[in-house]
């Protein structure tokens, strides 16, 4: 079995300040790891993706996030929020059932001005 | 246009009713996803088809039926609403292989009244 925990359900950070959200997982298996956004009334877009390459990988926008084993720990992060940045932010895991995936809850993130 | 369509994008309607939801995808990929999103849990997978031939359930199938009626198109039906299928529904289609991510159509908001 496999599942996905977000550890925060809503972030708020200020324009040009770090974003981190934390996501672990589990897996019985070498996972594939996923982050996709969600911008209001919008459909999923895939950030970045992990897949037993390397384990910092970079995505759109300025995002990145580091596989670490043995904290089954997927953090993503970027090193200045931007207003367009506000949205929902999913972690999602897939195992060696290629047929699916798990998403985590979700975290919301705000950027004030 | 869009890779992944969903029509129609916003549906209400009452008790008891039967509604269909439509999915289309010019992506070539052989593999079709449905997923229910509600806020806090995330997406939960309700049917995922694997070919025209091949069509499975998901962990929250209860209440839903689907028809692949081509490579391309793949629907949800409610045979007869009620309100707590009240959410965000999202169609993904895929390749094969656990590395490759799922692209999303953008979402029909189904209300039942």
């Amino acid at each position: 079995a496999q599942s996905v925990t977000q550890l925060d359900s809503h972030v708020s950070v200020s324009e040009g300040t770090p974003v981190l959200l934390r996501c672990n997982y589990s897996s019985s298996y070498s996972p594939s790891l996923f982050w996709y956004v969600q911008h209001p009334n919008k459909g999923l877009q895939l950030l970045l993706k992990y897949t037993s390459a390397a384990t910092l990988v970079k995505g759109i926008n300025g995002f990145e996030a580091e596989f670490k084993k043995s904290e089954t720990s997927f953090h993503l992060t970027k090193p200045s929020a931007h207003m367009s940045d506000a949205a929902e932010y999913f972690c999602v895991v897939s195992g060696t059932n290629d047929y699916k995936l798990s998403f985590g809850a979700g975290t919301t993130v705000t950027v004030r001005a | 246009d869009a890779d992944v369509t969903q029509t129609p994008r916003n549906r209400i309607t009452k008790t008891g009713k039967r509604i269909m939801l439509e999915c289309s995808q010019t992506k070539g990929h052989d593999r079709m996803y449905w997923y229910r999103q509600d806020p806090g849990l995330g997406l939960r997978l309700i049917y995922y088809s694997f070919d025209v031939k091949d069509i499975n359930k998901g962990e929250i199938s209860d209440g839903y039926s689907v028809s692949r009626q081509a490579q391309a198109k793949f629907s949800l039906s409610l045979e007869s609403a009620i309100p707590n299928q009240t959410a965000l529904y999202f169609c993904a289609t895929r390749t094969s292989g656990s590395g490759n991510e799922q692209f999303f159509g953008p979402g029909t908001r189904l209300t039942v009244l």
